[in-house]
């Protein structure tokens, strides 16, 4: 079956350094969510990713999709406190069977 | 004020003890969803429902129930079957399962313990 894998599993960086996670689908995707959920938490949907090869930015987050729709991947450029939390990527295969498959999550610590 | 509900926020049963957890939605969604999350790992989905009167198993079914009577519940029992039910429990929902662009509103989950 479609699965998604997601790395690294934990990262702890000084506070000011460059985070990246990465995402990996067995499958071709239609899209690709990402959520975030802070210590203690429930996930919040951060954003969505649709065509091939598209980036989008929020504010120091960068998410980008992949060319061929089987890839991802979410850096954060000057990691702050704020940041800390455990971030998970989320795709729906091309069947579209109403599934979002979520990878393992990449949990980030940030030292200040 | 809309949004989902799960209560209670932390449930501690007594091992072969049936135990439900509750989810309310008032956001008029037509899909709902249960997660199961165990410490360093990801979402692993119990139960979904695209409409009411009628859900699908997801990954991990075994040992657990649901029911949707009504579009804004979802509850989940966790059985005596379940093996090891103890486990931070996340209910979502979503507006249309079947579209692409679906995305999911959480829940602020439950943790049950199983003592």
């Amino acid at each position: 079956g479609q699965q998604v894998m997601q790395i690294p599993q934990y990262q702890h960086v000084q506070e000011g350094e460059d985070f990246t996670t990465y995402c990996n689908s067995s499958t071709t995707l239609s899209n690709i969510q990402w959520y975030k959920q802070r210590p203690g938490g429930h996930p919040v949907f951060l954003i969505q990713l649709v065509k091939s090869g598209e980036v989008k930015k929020q504010k120091r987050l960068t998410f980008q999709f992949g060319e061929a729709k089987k890839n991802s991947s979410l850096h954060i450029t000057a990691t702050q406190t704020t940041d800390v939390g455990t971030y998970f990527c989320a795709g729906r295969g091309s069947s579209n069977t109403g599934k979002l498959i979520f990878g393992q999550g990449t949990t980030l610590q940030v030292k200040p | 004020d809309g949004g989902i509900t799960q209560s209670p926020k932390y449930l501690f049963r007594k091992e072969g003890q049936n135990v439900t957890l509750s989810c309310e939605q008032n956001l008029n969604h037509d899909a709902m969803y249960w997660y199961r999350q165990d410490p360093g790992q990801g979402l692993r989905l119990i139960y979904y429902s695209q409409i009411v009167n009628d859900f699908q198993k997801g990954d991990i079914a075994e040992g657990y129930s649901v029911s949707r009577e009504k579009k804004e519940s979802f509850p989940l029992t966790v059985t005596s079957a379940q093996k090891n039910p103890t486990a931070f429990y996340l209910c979502a929902s979503s507006e249309n399962s079947r579209q692409s662009t679906d995305t999911q509103y959480f829940g602020p989950g439950t943790r049950l313990t199983v003592l």
